[in-house]
């Protein structure tokens, strides 16, 4: 079991729809919790961070974080094209300095 | 403006030459990451350095070696490239305890071995 799964995808919305990004993770005691978003042949940039149980807004995006399931998500809503790319979940592993990523789910949104 | 730059976008090298990677950050970040990026696998830790001259071994530091001489600089140094060492290899930094704080990535470089 990799220790943090996502599904790969992709994921296609239309424009406007909500779009909903699924993680799973091993480390039963992980404390914190990372959404990356990576543009096609660029870096990846830190969009959400969450650490207690329950719902993190930021804008457009909600974070929602289930630490009795291991279980986190990323909600976008009135998605735009430009929010076409991969989205990274990554967790802090308990030694407290490694952050482990998932292989990213690819966000289609079509205009 | 946090920025991470890294020395090339693009590199080819061939089978058994010593090949450096270096990376450089401006915002006085104590903590400073290697990853390789592949299709289907994500971002997976080489190396990372939570102070200078200190380095611990990620999850994948197999045929890798790190420098960090200066606060702003973390080198990954590939000893003897391997055609399986061709990736994306992307640096990170952040502030404090590592993992708390968000990782700024630099624009990566993409290393081909012959």
């Amino acid at each position: 079991q990799k220790e943090v799964e996502q599904n790969s995808g992709p994921l296609s919305v239309p424009e406007g729809a909500i779009a909903s990004l699924n993680c799973t993770y091993s480390d039963r005691v992980s404390q914190s919790f990372f959404w990356y978003r990576q543009y096609s042949g660029k870096s990846p940039e830190l969009i959400m961070s969450i650490y207690s149980n329950g719902d993190k807004e930021d804008g457009r995006f909600t974070a929602q974080l289930n630490k009795a399931s291991q279980y986190v998500s990323l909600l976008i809503r009135d998605s735009q094209p430009s929010d076409s790319a991969t989205y990274l979940c990554a967790v802090l592993n308990t030694g407290g300095f490694k952050t482990i990523f998932g292989a990213g789910t690819r966000l289609f949104v079509k205009a | 403006d946090v920025k991470v730059t890294q020395s090339s976008r693009y590199l080819v090298k061939r089978t058994g030459e010593k090949v450096f990677l270096e990376c450089v950050q401006d915002m006085d970040h104590e903590n400073m990451f290697w990853y390789r990026q592949d299709p289907g696998l994500g971002l997976r830790l080489i190396y990372f350095s939570y102070d200078v001259k200190m380095k611990e071994k990620g999850d994948i530091p197999e045929g890798y070696s790190v420098s960090r001489e200066k606060k702003e600089r973390f080198s990954l140094i590939l000893e003897s490239a391997s055609t399986n060492q061709t990736s994306m290899y992307l640096c990170a930094s952040s502030p404090g305890l590592a993992g708390l704080n968000e990782q700024f990535f630099g624009p990566g470089t993409r290393l081909t071995v012959l």
